[in-house]
């Protein structure tokens, strides 16, 4: 398995919601991220997971929870966004967290009403 | 501030010629250099890399050129198909408090005409 599975694809959510963004690999990568991106621009780095462990918080407002269960599981936990959080979420990972290329899965379309 | 950037934003270019797009870092610390394609619908997809003790590196019709001096790197696409037509982004490899993350440059939209 050489994928990155994100689920859902597609999500609409209201200011008050709770929802979570699930994000699945095996293939023994011991590395996680989230990235955030906006129409027409570069994905923009959130949260970096290394062995399970949260290493880098971009300044991510709190409404935005990440949490690594095990080394094949990423997620997002959402609660109280705005309409400006609608965006495409992008799941990656890697061997280990140094200079490799990472793998990403299609994204989650997030749309806030 | 710090910043990985692209000269283009948008390159059109026949069927069959040779694409190539430019990339500029600012960060003179970052060692290790990556380049992805992303398509309508679907997250980046590697295409190649390139380490910072090097100045070439090649794939499978790509070419990666590295320039420290002057902080700049370069996708070469040999003989460009249509379903070479994509957004690229160089992106760059740094080392933070935290450890290990991967900044992404502004993109590049690729036009193959047919």
């Amino acid at each position: 398995d050489t994928e990155v599975t994100q689920t859902p694809k597609h999500l609409v959510m209201g200011m008050t919601n709770k929802k979570s963004l699930k994000c699945e690999q095996h293939m023994g990568h011991r590395a996680m991220y989230w990235y955030k991106q906006k129409a027409k621009k570069p994905p923009e780095l959130m949260f970096v997971y290394s062995y399970e462990k949260l290493s880098i918080n971009e300044s991510v407002p709190s409404r935005f929870s990440p949490e690594c269960p095990n080394s094949s599981l990423l997620n997002l936990h959402l609660h109280a966004l705005q309409p400006e959080d609608s965006a495409l979420y992008l799941c990656a990972s890697s061997q280990v967290p140094d200079s490799y290329g990472y793998t990403f899965g299609s994204g989650t379309r997030l749309t806030v009403v | 501030g710090e910043s990985v950037g692209l000269h283009l934003p948008t390159l059109s270019v026949q069927e069959g010629d040779n694409s190539i797009i430019n990339c500029a870092y600012s960060n003179s610390a970052s060692d290790y250099f990556i380049w992805y394609k992303q398509e309508s619908g679907k997250g980046p997809q590697f295409i190649i890399d390139i380490r910072s003790n090097m100045d070439k590196r090649q794939g499978q019709r790509v070419t990666v050129l590295l320039n420290k001096t002057v902080k700049h790197l370069s996708l070469q696409i040999a003989a460009t198909q249509p379903g070479d037509s994509a957004v690229y982004f160089c992106a760059e490899n740094r080392v933070d408090t935290g450890g290990f993350k991967t900044i992404f440059g502004a993109g590049t939209r690729l036009f193959v005409k047919a």
